[in-house]
């Protein structure tokens, strides 16, 4: 109950175009799910994050969008550019349990130019 | 936004030695701060949650007496791998929680000869 499930686990988009990383999640219980973007050998970085009583956030070319009936969330990178390739893990936590993260697997993005 | 450092950001030790890293929230206070692990391509393992004042809490299979961890003050937490091996080579990455955001430290890269 745990866990969070992401997909794709890696994506190839061409520059310009729309980067679509998927997550699921069964505890219903989580209240705060946030998506983090990561270099390789850096830490992640907050990109974007959600609570469960808003439909879609967006903050410049990222988007979330939650669909609370369904228990999934999912990231929208619009005009897709080559420096946005990196790994992105979602990740969902609740207050219950001191904001614990539980992080997705992970999907390794790579733009194209 | 928040900023955690972490030092050193490579260790590079002998086979049993112990190797201590610092996590540090540089403009905030951070009651709760936690370490993770993370393994080439994986997603990240939370190993411990470290509070303020108090014992951290590990989590399960995570060995308390080899990884110690100390949270002296609101923005300073450290973890010493005991003895180290090779096996204990890996990502380690701290976080510090301010609210419900996590604020992801740029990692310590590890390697047991």
């Amino acid at each position: 109950q745990q866990q969070v499930k992401q997909s794709p686990q890696s994506l190839i988009v061409q520059k310009g175009g729309i980067s679509i990383i998927n997550c699921a999640y069964e505890n219903t219980a989580f209240d705060y799910f946030p998506w983090y973007q990561q270099f390789p050998g850096k830490g992640p970085a907050l990109l974007i994050a959600i609570r469960p009583d808003v439909s879609e956030k967006k903050e410049g070319r990222f988007t979330i969008s939650f669909n609370k009936s369904a228990k999934q969330f999912s990231l929208h990178i619009m005009d897709s550019q080559p420096g946005d390739s990196a790994t992105y893990f979602c990740a969902a936590s609740m207050k219950t349990s001191g904001s614990r993260l539980t992080f997705g697997e992970g999907t390794q993005l790579t733009v194209n130019p | 936004g928040a900023v955690v450092s972490q030092h050193p950001s490579w260790v590079i030790c002998k086979s049993g030695t112990s190797v201590k890293i610092e996590c540090r929230s540089l403009d905030f206070q951070a009651t709760t701060m936690f370490w993770y692990r993370q393994f080439p391509k994986q997603s990240l393992m939370l190993m411990a949650t470290s509070n303020e004042g108090s014992k951290a809490t590990y989590e399960q299979g995570v060995e308390k007496d080899k990884f110690l961890i100390n949270h002296a003050s609101l923005t300073l937490s450290t973890l010493t791998v005991t003895s180290a091996h090779p096996e204990d080579s890996s990502f380690y990455i701290c976080s510090a929680r301010t609210f419900d955001e996590q604020f992801f430290g740029p990692g310590t890269r590890l390697t047991v000869l």
